[in-house]
This record gives C-alpha cells, structure tokens and sequence, in this order.
C-alpha cells in the first residue's frame, strides 16, 4: 500500500517557537492531504484541507494565520505553528489522497511538547 | 450533519473473551465508507477495514468480525477470543461522499484493555 512519512517524529519546542512538520508521500502523488489534531485520550479531528498548488480549506474554529499549510509540491505538505503555546501540544497526524485507490493513508505522527 | 458516535469510552476485558465494540452513525448521504481503525500506544493508526454503504454484507478477518446494518446505522467490530496485542483505542469512522477526496470523520474512541 501507499507510505506516508511525517517528520520529526516527535518535537520538544519553547513556547513563542514555530514548529514545522512534514508529510511526505513516498511512493505515490497526492493531490490532496489532510491534517489531523488528536490531544491526549482525545479523537481526532480535522483541522484542514491542503490542496496541491492552491490555499489549504481550515475547518471551523481552526486558526488559519496560526497553523499554515503549505502544499506545493504532490509529495509534501507541511504544516507550521507559529508561535507555539503549550495548549498547542498534542499528536498531529497526517493523511493523504490516493485517488487511485480512493482511499486515504495516515502518516505515522508527530507528537509536538510546547514548554 | 455527519457524526459518529462510540458510545463505550472504555471496555476491559479478560484475556479469551469476546468483545464488542459499538458504532454508530448519522449521514444524510447514501453513499459512504465506514472504516474501523486501531490506534496502539505507539499513536500509528493501523487500517482495519473500510465498508461501503452498498456493501452490507459482514466480514470476517480472523479473530475480528464486522457487522454493518443500515438500518439501524450500525457498524459494530467483534473481537473473538481476545488477546493482550489487542489493547489499543478503536476509532470508528466514515468519509461520507464516496471520495478518498472527502474529509473523514472519526468518532470518540473506545479504550480496550485486554487483562491476562
């Protein structure tokens, strides 16, 4: 099946700090990909849409000027939070589209510690 | 509106016995997926299973079961004889809209604990 990759895995940062994360497809395009929040014990939830050459689509109460998507090439999507605040820490988990398959594959994660 | 709804927020169990993990779910479309997926400590997502909502025939993968009812909108996932490997959260899920393109929504979460 279809790899998705995130990196780092796990990311310890000071609070004010931008953090980036990556979500790569490794062995297929994708013209769309998601982005996911899970804190702890929690489920996940959608925070936005990223298409492939245009402005990611944020889901309701999701900051836009604070978690920024960019999505420019069909095997990478990142996602930065700018100045990072504790109640940002949590598990963010990225999918991408294999219209292919229609289906979606999850990268593994990236658990994010703000201090 | 589309939900999904796992009544059960944690489920303990002794080892050997079976147990099953409830789900149900609201969607105006008639054409969906519902998948089932588990999520161990490591916080991977393992993919279980996808159904579509023309497929309502049950499934059966080894020790795990599968029964999708329409008409109750249930999907409900049967572990047989269970086992300490399977302690993880379960997340029950539907990408409403028949497209991988379409966002997915995941429900609540069930805890399982498998004892010895």
């Amino acid at each position: 099946g279809a790899v998705v990759s995130q990196h780092p895995s796990w990311v310890i940062c000071k609070s004010g700090t931008s953090v980036k994360i990556e979500c790569r497809s490794l062995d297929f395009q994708a013209t769309t990909m998601f982005w996911y929040r899970q804190f702890p014990k929690q489920s996940l939830m959608l925070m936005a849409t990223s298409n492939e050459g245009s402005k990611a689509t944020y889901e309701q109460g999701v900051e836009k000027d604070k978690f920024l998507i960019n999505h420019a090439s069909l095997t990478l999507s990142t996602l930065t939070v700018t100045s990072a605040h504790p109640e940002d820490s949590s598990f963010y988990i990225c999918s991408a589209d294999v219209s292919a398959y229609n289906e979606q594959f999850f990268g593994p994660g990236t658990r994010l510690t703000v201090l | 509106a589309q939900k999904v709804t796992q009544a059960q927020t944690e489920i303990s169990v002794v080892e050997k016995e079976d147990v099953t993990l409830d789900c149900v779910y609201e969607t105006r479309d008639t054409t969906y997926y519902l998948f089932w997926y588990k999520q161990p400590p490591s916080g991977e997502l393992v993919f279980l299973i996808r159904r579509n909502s023309f497929d309502e025939q049950n499934e059966i993968s080894g020790r795990y079961s599968w029964n999708f009812q329409k008409s109750t909108s249930s999907f409900n996932f049967t572990i047989t004889a269970s086992q300490v490997v399977d302690s993880a959260v379960y997340f029950c899920a539907l990408n409403a809209g028949y497209s991988s393109a379409s966002k997915i929504i995941f429900g609540s979460g069930t805890r399982l604990s498998i004892r010895p």
